[in-house]
């Protein structure tokens, strides 16, 4: 157990509809990664939020957004949901100190389907 | 930006043989490599890292190499067991920057 958590597990839901994704970060970590995950595909990664600040974009589409909370969780909002998006969703944390170099964890992840 | 690039794709071994599974990265600025297994629908475990001042590291049957002249890093698994067998992926990361970049993964298959 890594000390991520990620809720839900799973998630089936329809096109065209919104859904939230939860990540709590282990204790004592402020930065927190969200990567997708397709089918027999490599991480992609998404953004990257630091004690409540974006810090990092990558492939994220514009339908999807993310915030970190005051409690450091944070949430990934995926609307007007395509079959394409169906996939793993990983939450990853770190302490993010100043040497580059923090180990990041993962979340046990969210399996989304979208029928 | 950073690109990190993981070979072979796939990699089939004899159960107690060796396997070896190579990145190659391009950004000479990075200074943190983890290696992360994967096995099916499960989350990705970290199972060795190396930093930029260590040439090697080794956990038990597990070593990591870096080469910084030559931009590239090797995760080495010795006695191969069929518990083994999962996805593997490199990264890199440089100091004072955020993203990590992963390899495309490193499927390994270990025959009982």
């Amino acid at each position: 157990d890594s000390g991520v958590t990620q809720t839900p597990k799973h998630l089936i839901t329809a096109t065209g509809q919104r859904v939230t994704l939860r990540c709590s970060p282990r204790s004592g970590d402020l930065s927190v990664y969200w990567y997708q995950q397709s089918l027999d595909q490599g991480l992609q990664f998404l953004i990257q939020y630091y004690n409540g600040e974006e810090r990092a974009k990558g492939n994220i589409l514009e339908r999807f957004s993310a915030q970190q909370f005051p409690d450091l969780h944070s949430e990934l909002n995926l609307s007007s949901l395509e079959l394409g998006d169906s996939a793993l969703y990983f939450c990853a944390s770190s302490v993010e100190g100043t040497s580059g170099t923090d180990t990041q964890y993962f979340g046990p992840g969210t399996r989304l389907t979208v029928l | 930006g950073e690109n990190v690039e993981q070979h072979p794709s796939t990699l089939s071994v004899q159960e107690g043989d060796s396997a070896v599974i190579k990145c190659t990265y391009s950004d000479s600025a990075s200074n943190y490599f983890p290696w992360y297994k994967q096995e099916l629908g499960k989350r990705p475990q970290l199972i060795i890292d190396i930093r930029s001042n260590v040439g090697e590291k080794k956990d038990q049957r597990i070593a990591v190499t870096l080469n910084k002249t030559a931009k590239h890093f090797s995760l080495h698994i010795t006695e191969t067991q069929p518990e083994d067998s999962a996805v593997y992926f490199c990264a890199a990361r440089k100091y004072n920057f955020n993203k990590f970049y992963f390899g495309s993964g490193t499927k390994l298959n270990v025959k009982p």
